[in-house]
């Protein structure tokens, strides 16, 4: 079974880092783009940026470039999103999700990481 | 960037009617690179089409997609309750990946 397990809720300030974590299992994590999807309070969902475990190939949204970094570790299995230094407009929900192997739809999801920034 | 327009934004049915939603893209969206979702509150959004008409692993057969170009269209047939949640569209055609704002289904 595919499954793609995230790491928990986090709280941090304004201008804090964090780096969050996509676990994927069931399958061979090397072959499958994975991305990330932000999801505001309230709002829709948002595309940030894919990464291909194999060969760390990342593909960013214009809106997310610069502003995240996207890396895997293929040795364990995970891929990560992270800030260096958040805002309070970052605090969203954030999915992870295991792309079709030769097209940029989405099969499978994780349940999400909860980001809170406070100012 | 392709935008994705999608109406109405909530549509209130009773159980057992036809549910109709529309996802209207900004450019044509060609051979089908349209895929569907569905969330419910609290969870992480679901696949339900992709190619604009196919469904997903296990995915009931009273979903249908529909539509090219810049016109898709996802239908519920026979509503159940179940399937009070909000849908999105996805176009993955070209960069960057763009979803639709969303319906809200509500169950009556």
């Amino acid at each position: 079974e595919v499954q793609l397990v995230q790491s928990g809720a986090e709280m941090r300030k304004s201008g804090e880092s964090l780096k969050i974590s996509c676990e994927g299992s069931g399958y061979s994590f090397t072959n499958y783009w994975i991305g990330w999807v932000r999801q505001m309070p309230g709002k829709g969902l948002e595309w940030m940026g894919t990464i291909y475990p194999g060969d760390s190939d990342t593909r960013y949204s214009p809106s997310f470039q610069g502003q995240v970094t996207i890396s895997a570790d293929k040795s364990i299995n995970t891929a990560y999103l992270q800030w260096s230094s958040l805002k309070a407009s970052d605090t969203a929900m954030y999915f992870c999700a295991r792309r079709a192997e030769t097209t940029e739809y989405f099969q499978q999801w994780g349940l999400g990481t909860l980001v809170t920034v406070s100012s | 960037e392709i935008v994705l327009t999608q109406s109405p934004g909530t549509l209130s049915l009773s159980p057992g009617e036809r549910a109709i939603l529309s996802c209207r893209a900004s450019q044509s969206v060609s051979s089908s690179f349209l895929a569907w979702y569905q969330q419910k509150p609290g969870q992480a959004p679901r696949l339900l089409i992709y190619g604009a008409s196919i469904r997903a692993t296990g995915i009931a057969t009273r979903f249908s997609g529909s539509g090219s170009g810049t016109d898709f269209t996802l239908t519920i047939s026979r509503l159940e309750p179940e399937d009070s949640a909000v849908y999105y569209c996805q176009q993955y055609q070209s960069s960057p990946l763009t979803f639709g704002g969303g319906t809200k289904v509500e169950i009556k």
